[in-house]
């Protein structure tokens, strides 16, 4: 166990729709990185948060964002959901957010269908 | 946006044999070097890393090999075990502030009883 929790586990929703992912990062960890992984595009990252501000960004598409709250956990918000845009998705967490000298720790990953 | 390349995309190899999984970069300026290993289901899990300062590091089975003239850093796993069958990727990083950590395209490695 990573000590990341993600919820839900499973997701099903129809296309144009919106969903929230949830992730509760490691104790401790001040920042958090959310990652999609699907077949044909590998494991890409979306964003990083540390301690609440946004600190890098990947390709993340304009109809999704996320968010850092206080108590540290994050969301990632996916609208005007597309089939395409079912995959996996992954939070990881770390202590300061270099990952040089630390270890980036996983959740198990929200699996998102869109029918 | 750093390019790295793995290869070879799967791996079947026989227990007890040697895998042997290749990453390719660009940024010439990462400094930290490390393989991810996913299984099924799970997400992935930090498995060994290494620095530029070193060639050579090894824990346990596991060995990263680290060329800095080619570019490339390699995986090598000894004694292959069946639990060892999952998914590898690299993802070489430079520590400069925040930066993306970007993985590789990922290796599927399948070790045969």
């Amino acid at each position: 166990d990573s000590g990341v929790t993600q919820t839900p586990k499973h997701l099903i929703t129809a296309t144009g729709q919106r969903v929230t992912l949830r992730c509760s990062p490691r104790s401790g960890d001040l920042s958090v990185y959310w990652y999609q992984q699907s077949l044909d595009q590998g494991l890409q990252f979306l964003i990083q948060y540390y301690n609440g501000e946004e600190r890098a960004k990947g390709n993340i598409l304009e109809r999704f964002s996320a968010q850092q709250f206080p108590d540290l956990h994050s969301e990632l918000n996916l609208s005007s959901l597309e089939l395409g845009d079912s995959a996996l998705y992954f939070c990881a967490s770390s202590v300061s957010g270099q990952p040089t000298n630390e270890k980036l720790f996983f959740g198990s990953g929200t699996q998102l269908s869109v029918l | 946006q750093q390019q790295v390349k793995q290869s070879p995309q799967s791996l079947i190899v026989q227990k007890g044999g040697i895998s042997i999984i290749n990453c390719a970069y660009e940024n010439t300026a990462f400094d930290y070097f490390p393989w991810y290993q996913q299984f099924p289901g799970k997400g992935p899990a930090l498995l060994i890393a290494i620095r530029p300062d070193v060639s050579e590091k090894k824990e346990g089975r596991f060995t990263i090999s680290f060329n800095k003239s080619a570019k490339q850093f390699s995986l090598h796993i000894m004694d292959s075990q069946p639990g060892d069958s999952a998914t590898y990727f690299c993802a070489p990083y430079l520590n400069t502030g925040f930066q993306k950590l970007v993985f590789g395209t990922g290796t599927r490695l399948l070790v045969s009883p």
